[in-house]
């Protein structure tokens, strides 16, 4: 159970186009989902917490005009990559915990997606 | 500041046992968790402290202390796809999840 679906797994673009990356939990109903950034050989870096049925909370320092957050159902939230640029190649991961998922529960991770800006 | 520490590589042969350190200094601790990471791959969740003392499941243990600001993870047996990256994350005052860096580990034959 508690299985978290992320689409695409890679994607590359050209600089200035837009990409949508959907993320969905399959079997469990998501309240919160978390968004996460990973450039190569460093760590997780949360970059928004998105809610369902309200805006989401981003990071300081993470652009949200540029990094646009959906999460209109339980069971999907999308972030949206507007106007990228190379420097936005990055690995993208989002993660849930469940409805009943108190702030002390396991995140359940997505597969990530692979974006690369050319 | 919030601050976790890991070694950021260690290289262990099969077969062999390997300890892999975290200190945190964190605002408050609601407990801690080990994650498993593959290359190119998302973590995956492997245990969850909050308690002290040691939690085994298989051949992974994962041991804590609070008034130490200290938990390691114990693998046994070491096969080679244990090759990976090993984040240590804690739940802070305001329940939110501070990562390492993670621990690469090297499994050689």
């Amino acid at each position: 159970g508690a299985v978290v679906s992320q689409h695409p797994s890679r994607v590359i673009c050209k600089s200035g186009t837009s990409v949508k990356i959907e993320c969905r939990s399959l079997d469990f109903q998501a309240t919160t989902m978390f968004w996460y950034r990973q450039f190569p050989k460093q760590s997780l870096m949360l970059m928004a917490t998105s809610n369902e049925g309200s805006k989401a909370t981003y990071e300081q320092g993470v652009e949200k005009d540029k990094f646009l957050i959906n999460h209109a159902s339980l069971t999907l939230s999308t972030l949206t990559v507007t106007s990228a640029h190379p420097e936005d190649s990055s690995f993208y991961i989002c993660s849930a915990r469940g409805n009943r998922g108190t702030g002390n529960s396991p995140l359940h991770f997505g597969n990530g997606t692979r974006l690369t800006v050319t | 500041g919030q601050n976790i520490d890991q070694p950021t590589e260690m290289t262990a042969t099969e077969g062999a046992i390997v300890q892999i350190n975290c200190t945190y200094q964190t605002s408050g601790f609601n407990g801690l968790f080990w994650y498993q990471q593959h290359a190119g791959e998302a973590p995956t969740f492997l245990s969850y402290n909050v308690l002290d003392g040691l939690e085994e499941k298989g051949r992974f243990s994962s041991f804590l202390s609070r008034s130490k600001g200290y938990s390691y993870l114990l693998l046994k047996e070491l096969q080679m796809k244990d090759s990976a990256s090993y984040l240590c994350a804690v739940v802070d005052s305001n329940y939110q999840l501070i990562w390492g860096a993670g621990t690469k580990l090297i499994i050689k034959p």
